[in-house]
Formats: structure tokens, C-alpha cells, sequence
């Protein structure tokens, strides 16, 4: 069993097109995040939603809106995509328990090629 | 905020020689350290974390990392590398939000 599965693992779309990423955590955790890993593979925080509620937003183009439908639950929707959005887009999972301390675990990557 | 420094962009290797990546974190307060591992083509794998302790901690497949409260660093070792060890290495450090290193790419040539 995947304990954070996003989809789709790959994505090849036009400019202009909108597109969105589903993420789903069954580890009970409290604390969803997006990272994006450029082809540098240099990892950035995106966002970060505990309980649903937004806590992290990073410098983002407000062109990516994430959403939370509940706390096993964290899409990320992209408007008008442009070429430099391409990128692997991973998302993540954390507890703020006193055992866990907020270690993240991550899911298998979508790769989104812009064309 | 919080930075993070990995001093190795690419460090090469033959198989079993020692590995030694470093990681020096500009926060002084308390945080929780990482080293993570992106194999090829892959997701990001826990290695190890520290919280507190014992500074020496092991990890999977036969790492460990010393934490240096007095400088800072938080440095990954193997005392003999595999071919199956070639990767990408994060050094990532928690205070209010994971913060990751650049990231260190190790070739392991057999």
C-alpha cells in the first residue's frame, strides 16, 4: 500500500492548458505539502496545509491554488501553464506528534512536462 | 530563515571507498535534521533524522550522521559505498518548515 500516492506520475501538456495533481496520504497524518524539484533537482516548499487549513505558501505564482478537501487529501491545480512550470511536483506528508516530529514522507513525484 | 548547505555538489567514487557528504545549517535554535535520498528516476527515501540524543544516529542501509551542535553540521557517512548507493543526497533541517540542502550527487563506479 502507498502511503502517499499523488497522480498522475506523468503529464505532458501544452502551454495555456489548465491541469491538476491529486494527492492522497493514508498515514493518518495531519500536514500535507507540495514541493516542486527543479531540473536541477533543487527541492522548494510550495505550500503546506495542516487540517485543511493553508499554513505555508511560498512565493508561487497565483497561477497554482491548492486544495484540501480533507486532511488525507491535497490537489494542486495549475492555470495556464507556462514552459518553466515543467518540473517533478512531489507531494508530502507529516504528523506534529511528539514520535514523528514532523518527518516528512514523500510521494513517487508527478512529472510534468510542458510543451 | 532557515538555510541549508550542502558542500558537495558532486562527489565521485569507487565502490567500497569511504563516503563523507556535509551539511551545516544556519539556524541556532532547536530543529530536527534529515538526510534523505533520491535514487534515479525516484521519490525522496528517509535515511535517517535526528532529534535529539545521541548525536551519532544510523540509518538505513548502512549510513549514519553525526550532529555537531557547536558547528552547526549535520554530515552523512558510509564506511564503504555500492554501486546501489549512486544517488542524490538532501540534507534537510526542520524548524517551522522542512528546509532542503541543494543536494549532493554521488557516482558510485564499480
Amino acid at each position: 500500500d502507498t502511503a502517499v500516492s499523488q497522480t498522475p506520475k506523468y503529464l505532458v501538456t501544452q502551454m495555456g492548458n489548465d491541469k491538476s495533481i491529486k494527492c492522497e496520504q493514508n498515514l493518518g497524518h495531519d500536514t500535507m505539502y507540495w514541493y516542486k524539484q527543479d531540473s536541477k533537482k533543487f527541492l522548494k516548499i510550495m505550500f503546506s496545509y495542516n487540517n485543511k487549513e493553508l499554513i505555508i505558501n511560498e512565493t508561487v505564482p497565483n497561477r497554482f491554488s491548492p486544495k484540501s478537501p480533507d486532511k488525507a487529501h491535497l490537489n494542486l491545480h495549475i492555470n495556464s501553464l507556462e514552459l518553466g512550470d515543467s518540473a517533478v511536483y512531489f507531494c508530502a506528508s507529516s504528523s506534529h506528534d511528539s514520535y514523528s516530529r514532523n518527518t516528512i514522507y514523500f510521494g513517487e513525484g508527478s512529472w510534468l512536462t510542458v510543451v | 530563515a532557515q538555510s541549508v548547505s550542502q558542500h558537495n555538489h558532486h562527489v565521485i567514487l569507487s565502490e567500497a571507498a569511504s563516503l563523507e557528504l556535509g551539511c551545516n545549517y544556519s539556524y541556532g535554535g532547536t530543529v530536527n535534521l534529515f538526510w534523505y535520498v533520491q535514487y534515479p528516476g525516484q521519490h525522496l527515501q528517509l535515511l535517517l533524522k535526528y532529534f535529539s540524543g545521541d548525536p551519532l544516529v544510523k540509518g538505513i542501509k548502512g549510513f549514519e550522521a553525526e550532529f555537531i551542535k557547536s558547528k552547526f553540521s549535520f554530515n552523512l557517512r558510509k564506511p564503504s559505498v555500492q554501486w546501489s548507493d549512486t544517488a542524490e543526497y538532501f540534507c534537510a533541517v526542520n524548524d517551522y518548515k522542512l528546509s532542503f540542502g541543494a543536494g549532493t550527487t554521488v557516482t558510485v563506479r564499480a
